[in-house]
């Protein structure tokens, strides 16, 4: 079945440092759904972004992540970590089950400590 | 604002007891969605609904009941809680777009099973 593999579960870095969280994955559909979700501390987890087009990069708030179907990866990243960056990051790729919606199956998550 | 929300925030159940966590969303989603979080697990589906009236198993459903009496209103349901339950659980809801479909996540329930 569809799956998502995120080999870091803790990345430490110093402020100042470029992120890269890794994110591969595998499904059967040509057409498959990326996502990158930010979990704060004592908050609710939500979109950072997501992407469906092979090749394209896609940015928000100062990440980026590109959808590379031909290794099946979406890595994340951030040129420079801000202390405020610190969070649960999960990678998510979405199983449709049909036009009545998905279900988005999540890595384990990497948990991003950006210290001083 | 579309929300979702989720209570109680916090729940102290014990063993052998019922538990249920309730989950409202003013998004006019389809679908919702239940997870439960754990350490090196991740955000595990453990049920979710297409609409009012229907509920479907996730991939660990054992253990747990869903209830979708309403477009708004999805409950997860623990007949027989035990220590194993003990997590945090994430409500969510969907649009029905396909696979491009983000979701709106509840704030979470604490549980700790005694």
């Amino acid at each position: 079945g569809d799956s998502v593999t995120q080999k870091e579960g803790l990345v430490t870095l110093t402020e100042g440092l470029p992120v890269m969280l890794n994110c591969t994955y595998q499904t059967i559909y040509s057409n498959a759904f990326l996502f990158w979700y930010v979990h704060y501390l004592n908050e609710s987890p939500r979109l950072l972004l997501k992407s469906s087009t092979d090749n394209k990069r896609t940015e928000h708030q100062g990440f980026h992540a590109t959808l590379h179907k031909s290794s099946s990866s979406f890595h994340l990243q951030k040129s420079s970590a801000q202390l405020s960056d610190s969070a649960l990051y999960y990678c998510a790729l979405s199983d449709r089950w049909g036009s009545s919606g998905n279900k988005l199956i999540f890595g384990i998550g990497t948990l991003l400590s950006v210290k001083p | 604002e579309a929300a979702v929300t989720q209570s109680p925030r916090n729940k102290v159940a014990v063993t052998g007891g019922k538990v249920t966590l309730s989950c409202n969303q003013t998004n006019n989603h389809n679908n919702m969605y239940w997870y439960r979080q754990d350490t090196g697990h991740g955000l595990r589906l453990i049920h979710y609904s297409y609409g009012a009236g229907s509920t479907e198993k996730g991939d660990i459903p054992d253990g747990y009941k869903a209830s979708r009496p309403s477009q708004e209103n999805f409950s997860l349901i623990l007949e027989l809680a035990t220590p194993s339950q003990t997590s945090v659980y994430f409500c969510a809801s969907g649009d029905a777009e396909g696979g491009n479909s983000d979701y709106t996540f509840g704030s979470g329930t604490r549980l700790l099973v005694i």
